[in-house]
């Protein structure tokens, strides 16, 4: 169980194109979805938090206007990369929780998406 | 400020030499301590969920054990599949007070020889 799908896997594509990552929790519902960045050998940066129906909590230095997420039902999460640059490529993987209630739920994450800007 | 911190950075072990994983910890309000694995090109893989000081919970190989201050990951006589990447995060209330936001330390980089 808690399996989390995401797509594409990899991306390679033009300078100025937008690119939208889909996440999608198959056998749960998300409360809460998370969007994160790695950069190689290192650990995962969080970019931003959204739950269902809300907008998303973005990180301090994430600009919300290039990085758009849309959380628009219990079992799919969006990240939109818009007019992607080089500098946008790197590893985006999504992760999603669902509601324990009182017991704190943990994160079961997808396998990333390479984003590669030419 | 939460603050997660894992060590070593990394470690490189003979096939069944037993070792431990820290990951110590400064969090106001601990909801919950997770540890996962995460293989090259893959997301983290969830490995376990401890609550309260002195749980502990055993899969395989792994053991993890919780005190008020860190987490150890005990590998018993691991092999060349355990190699990975093994990330610990913790989790507490926000410091706006909205959602519960996981703070996760930066790993320890495990190699297995056979």
């Amino acid at each position: 169980g808690a399996v989390v799908s995401q797509h594409p896997s990899r991306v390679i594509c033009k300078s100025g194109t937008s690119v939208k990552i889909e996440c999608r929790s198959l056998d749960f519902q998300a409360t809460t979805m998370f969007w994160y960045r790695q950069f190689p050998k290192q650990s995962l940066m969080l970019m931003a938090t959204s739950n269902e129906g809300s907008k998303a909590t973005y990180e301090q230095g994430v600009e919300k206007d290039k990085f758009l997420i849309n959380h628009a039902s219990l079992t799919l999460s969006t990240l939109t990369v818009t007019s992607a640059h080089p500098e946008d490529s790197s590893f985006y993987i999504c992760s999603a929780r669902a509601n324990g209630g009182i017991r704190a739920q943990p994160q079961h994450f997808g396998d990333g998406t390479r984003l590669s800007i030419l | 400020e939460d603050q997660v911190t894992q060590s070593p950075e990394a470690l490189r072990l003979q096939e069944g030499e037993s070792s431990s994983l820290n990951c110590s910890y400064t969090v106001s309000g601990l909801r919950g301590l997770f540890w996962y694995r995460q293989d090259p090109g893959k997301g983290p893989e969830f490995l376990f969920t401890l609550y309260s000081a002195g749980e502990e919970k055993e899969k395989e190989r792994l053991k993890a054990t919780l005190t008020k201050k860190e987490s150890f990951l005990h590998i018993t006589a691991p092999k060349p599949e355990d190699s990975a990447t093994y990330l610990c995060a913790v989790l507490a209330r926000h410091a706006s007070g909205g959602s519960y936001i996981p703070t996760f330390g930066r790993g320890t980089s495990l190699i297995v020889h056979p």
